[in-house]
């Protein structure tokens, strides 16, 4: 059964605390993507990643940084939290082979922070 | 650049047929995803149209005409575990983002 495991589904931190958002596939999926959800808004893409080691912005990457050393993880990282990013994070993967290809989503991060 | 546009909130009565629309704006086209999401569940993926026409999978079917910018996602005998949001997708033609309608909120009532 192919998965996208996100590591934490709920975590509270504080303004300025720095905050990583893991994302595991175990389908050798090329590229990697994260999205915040928010109500009304729907699934923004924060940044993506086409291939190991590469990166590339999304619509609204400020506040955010991300890490791609291995195929099958995805970092995302809040160098300072501020309030304006609690939201819900998923992580998605797709393989590069179609791209326009289904992706396939972890089950979410709740970030809230105070 | 582009837009996709769906109702926020739909309410259907089990066992009734709900037709939930979706209006996009590209500059150009590379099919176009339905993804189902319960609450606090991950979205997944329900169908994809790249061609005009009607794609049946069971009780659900999903309908494109790019020449109008319009899809619609059929749910025939509703049943209360359909009660979920229902996001449209569009990929971005020549690139890897995909992007998302706000998804509409389905509640299926007794």
């Amino acid at each position: 059964d192919v998965k996208v495991t996100q590591s934490s589904r709920y975590l509270v931190k504080r303004t300025g605390e720095k905050v990583f958002l893991e994302c595991v596939q175990d389908m050798d999926h090329e590229n990697m993507f994260w999205y915040r959800q928010d109500p009304g808004l729907g699934l923004r893409l924060i940044y993506f990643s086409y291939d190991v080691k590469m990166k590339e912005k999304g619509d609204i990457p400020e506040g955010y940084s991300v890490s791609r050393e291995k195929k099958e993880r995805f970092s995302l990282i809040l160098e300072s939290a501020s309030t304006n990013q609690t939201s819900m994070y998923l992580c998605a993967s797709r393989t590069h082979r179609d791209p326009a290809g289904e992706l396939f989503f972890g089950e979410g991060s709740r970030l809230t922070v105070l | 650049g582009q837009n996709i546009d769906q109702p926020t909130e739909m309410t259907a009565t089990e066992g009734a047929i709900v037709q939930i629309n979706c209006t996009y704006q590209t500059s150009g086209f590379n099919g176009l995803f339905w993804y189902q999401q319960h609450a606090g569940e991950a979205p997944t993926f329900l169908s994809y149209n790249v061609l005009d026409g009607l794609e049946e999978k069971g009780r659900f079917s999903s309908f494109l005409s790019r020449s109008k910018g319009y899809s619609y996602l059929l749910l025939k005998e509703l049943q209360m575990k359909d009660s979920a949001s229902y996001l449209c997708a569009v990929p971005h033609t020549g690139g890897f983002k995909t992007i998302f309608g706000a998804g509409t909120r389905l509640f299926v009532k007794a």
